[in-house]
């Protein structure tokens, strides 16, 4: 079965600094994978996402990830954060097939500090 | 908007109350999706519709009961719940067998007293 590892439940930059977002997977088969971002009060935003080709995944909001494969990672970067990134981040993995069913981590909660 | 609209957003409800919510989406999707989402908690899956008809059902008490009645709407009918039922539910869509990720509602947040 699939599962999702995320790193640190709470991560707290500087306004500025570098976001690093830490997300590791299990699957039994190639994996597809997601980042979702969450504000107060609002659902699930889809951030960006690996299916195949490119491992070097651009998303919106300056937000990247790289898929490792040897490494079972999909971390998440931004070079220089904002008081607006503040929010907490959700990584999937998904096996595909019919219902494309996703598996979420726990979740990070970003603090951007002025 | 995200294309994905549930109400209410917000709901109270006494444990001998029956309530229902409702989810509605114009994206063209043909999957749907419950999730709870409990403070501290992961995401629980728990409901999917796949061309209107539940796929999965995982070990969710039968004080929740969803309905599908087409590929638009999905409702999830709530009845003698318990205080720990309170929490975020999310409603979410997807075309089937494509990975472009699920659209999410903004979600109902219920609390039983």
């Amino acid at each position: 079965a699939q599962s999702v590892t995320q790193l640190g439940s709470h991560v707290s930059v500087s306004e500025g600094a570098l976001v690093l977002l830490r997300c590791n997977y299990s699957s039994s088969v190639p994996p597809y994978l997601f980042w979702y971002v969450q504000y107060p009060n609002q659902g699930l935003q889809l951030l960006l996402k690996y299916t195949t080709g490119a491992t070097l995944v651009k998303g919106i909001n300056g937000f990247e990830a790289e898929f490792k494969k040897s490494e079972t990672s999909f971390h998440l970067t931004k070079p220089s954060a904002h008081m607006s990134d503040a929010a907490e981040y959700f990584c999937a993995v998904s096996e595909g097939g019919a219902t494309n069913k996703l598996i979420f981590g726990t979740g990070t909660l970003l603090a951007v500090q002025p | 908007e995200t294309g994905v609209t549930q109400t209410p957003r917000h709901l109270v409800m006494g444990m001998t109350n029956k309530k229902s919510l409702k989810c509605e989406q114009h994206l063209g999707h043909n999957a749907m999706y419950w999730y709870k989402q409990s403070a501290k908690k992961p995401l629980e899956l728990m409901f999917v519709y796949s061309l209107e008809e539940r796929v999965e059902n995982n070990s969710v008490p039968s004080r929740f009961s969803p309905e599908c009645p087409n590929s638009s709407h999905l409702f999830l009918h709530l009845h003698t719940l318990q205080p720990e039922d309170s929490a975020l539910y999310l409603c979410a869509s997807s075309r089937e067998r494509v990975n472009y990720g699920y659209t999410f509602g903004s979600g109902t947040r219920l609390t039983v007293v």
